[in-house]
């Protein structure tokens, strides 16, 4: 089957603009987390969302981040207003459930802030 | 507060030159301890999970080992194709997954 998918693959934009990154989980799977990794550093953790329960946003480093999620399905993280420490490689991972099991990754979007 | 070192950060090893990869963890509970492989430009590809002291995992040339305190990730006569790094992830009563920094494994023919 499919595995997890990011969009778009890379991206380059201008600080101060308004950026939204795409993840699509495998099929079936409950639980959908956001990551940064920048360059040489490990994986931060910025979401989590379990079915239809609140999100867990204690990881998101400012309110210029935000994220999405319908249903069990596609989720966007959006970065308003971004500055140049925001580049990075953000990740999406999926889980069958959240206790415990083993987060399944997507390739990752590459974000570059000129 | 919940903590995963991992050691060394880079290792350099020669075809066949077996060694071991460590990780010291630091949680309130654990609930899994995983280690991924991650080649350059691509997400973590999850290798193994294990959840209780003395719980070994094979695969191929690797293994994993965990104790009450740190894992090893043994790697026997690596190939070059072993080359990537690798990361280490526990799960504690937090509910999230803490990583390290990861060990950078080059493998020279």
């Amino acid at each position: 089957g499919a595995g997890v998918s990011q969009s778009p693959s890379n991206k380059v934009t201008e600080k101060g603009k308004d950026v939204e990154l795409r993840c699509d989980p495998i099929s079936g799977h409950t639980a959908l987390y956001w990551y940064r990794q920048r360059l040489g550093q490990g994986l931060e953790f910025l979401i989590y969302f379990q079915g239809n329960s609140a999100p867990d946003k204690s990881g998101l480093p400012s309110d210029r981040f935000s994220a999405e999620r319908t249903g069990e399905s596609v989720s966007t993280l959006t970065i308003q207003r971004t500055q140049q420490e925001d580049s990075a490689v953000y990740l999406c991972a999926s889980s069958s459930a959240s206790d415990s099991q083993p987060q399944h990754f997507g390739d990752g979007t590459r974000l570059s802030i000129l | 507060e919940d903590q995963v070192t991992q050691s060394p950060e880079a290792l350099r090893l020669q075809e066949g030159e077996s060694s071991s990869l460590n990780c010291s963890y630091t949680v309130s509970g654990l609930r899994g301890l995983f280690w991924y492989r991650q080649d350059p430009g691509k997400g973590p590809e999850f290798l193994f999970t294990l959840y209780s002291a003395g719980e070994e995992k094979e695969k191929e040339r690797l293994k994993a080992t965990l104790t009450k305190k740190e894992s090893f990730l043994h790697i026997t006569a690596p190939k070059p194709e072993d080359s990537a790094t690798y990361l280490c992830a526990v799960y504690s009563n937090t509910g999230k997954l803490i990583f390290g920094q990861g060990t950078t494994l080059q493998v020279k023919p």
